[in-house]
């Protein structure tokens, strides 16, 4: 069974330019979610997505943070414009249909912000 | 008071001892209690899973839930090198929204 693939693995960029991830989750998982981990900290929800529509987005930073997931499969996660605080790994993690399920996440976008 | 505390370590012990993780909730809706492992460079994979309180076995691993303390650990036996890596606990309520995860305790086993 193929896993959540991210892309891309590293990016670096200067502060005030725009990032965008991507994520492709298993086959046939309906719920697919973005994390932001911080060095040291845990992951933090940053957007739960079931199939197409969101469930949660209450800690997306909405005024620099979109995301979306167009026909219930991909996603992107974009920054526009970045900050250095938003230095972190990006995790995307899909599940088959979101309660009491088990998560499995990519291995992340590692984001330097300078 | 924050809703998952987790000691953030690190913790260093040599191969072959037993090891014991633990967090604390402070959220009662939480109705689902993870243990996830991870290896730098890599996301978080599931480890234990339980959803009562009690003890849950799984080879060298064992996942013990405490509802009315809020407290919950994981137990590693005749821990190994290969189990260094950061362990995170992870809780669910019924209500269909994402983990909440602590922070995670890095461990580290010496050869």
């Amino acid at each position: 069974e193929a896993g959540v693939a991210q892309s891309p693995r590293y990016k670096i960029i200067e502060k005030r330019q725009s990032v965008a991830f991507w994520c492709n989750p298993i086959s046939g998982h309906a719920t697919l979610y973005w994390y932001q981990q911080i060095l040291g900290q845990g992951p933090k929800l940053l957007i739960q997505f079931q199939n197409n529509g969101v469930v949660d987005d209450s800690q997306l930073p909405k005024d620099r943070f979109s995301a979306e997931r167009l026909k219930g499969v991909d996603s992107t996660l974009k920054i526009q414009p970045a900050k250095l605080e938003d230095s972190a790994v990006y995790l995307c993690a899909s599940s088959l249909s979101g309660v009491g399920e088990k998560l499995f996440f990519g291995s992340g976008t590692q984001l330097s912000v300078l | 008071q924050k809703e998952v505390e987790q000691d953030p370590g690190p913790l260093s012990v040599p191969e072959g001892a037993i090891v014991s993780l633990n967090c604390t909730y402070s959220n009662s809706a939480f109705q689902y209690f993870m243990w996830y492992r991870q290896y730098s460079r890599k996301g978080p994979e599931l480890l234990m899973y339980t959803y009562s309180s009690g003890n849950k076995e799984d080879g060298r691993f064992t996942a013990q839930v405490d509802k009315s303390s809020k407290y919950i650990s994981l137990f590693i036996r005749d821990s190994q090198p290969s189990d260094s890596a950061t362990y995170l606990c992870a809780f669910e309520s019924n209500s269909g929204y994402a983990l909440n995860f602590g922070k995670g305790t890095s461990l580290l086993v010496t050869p």
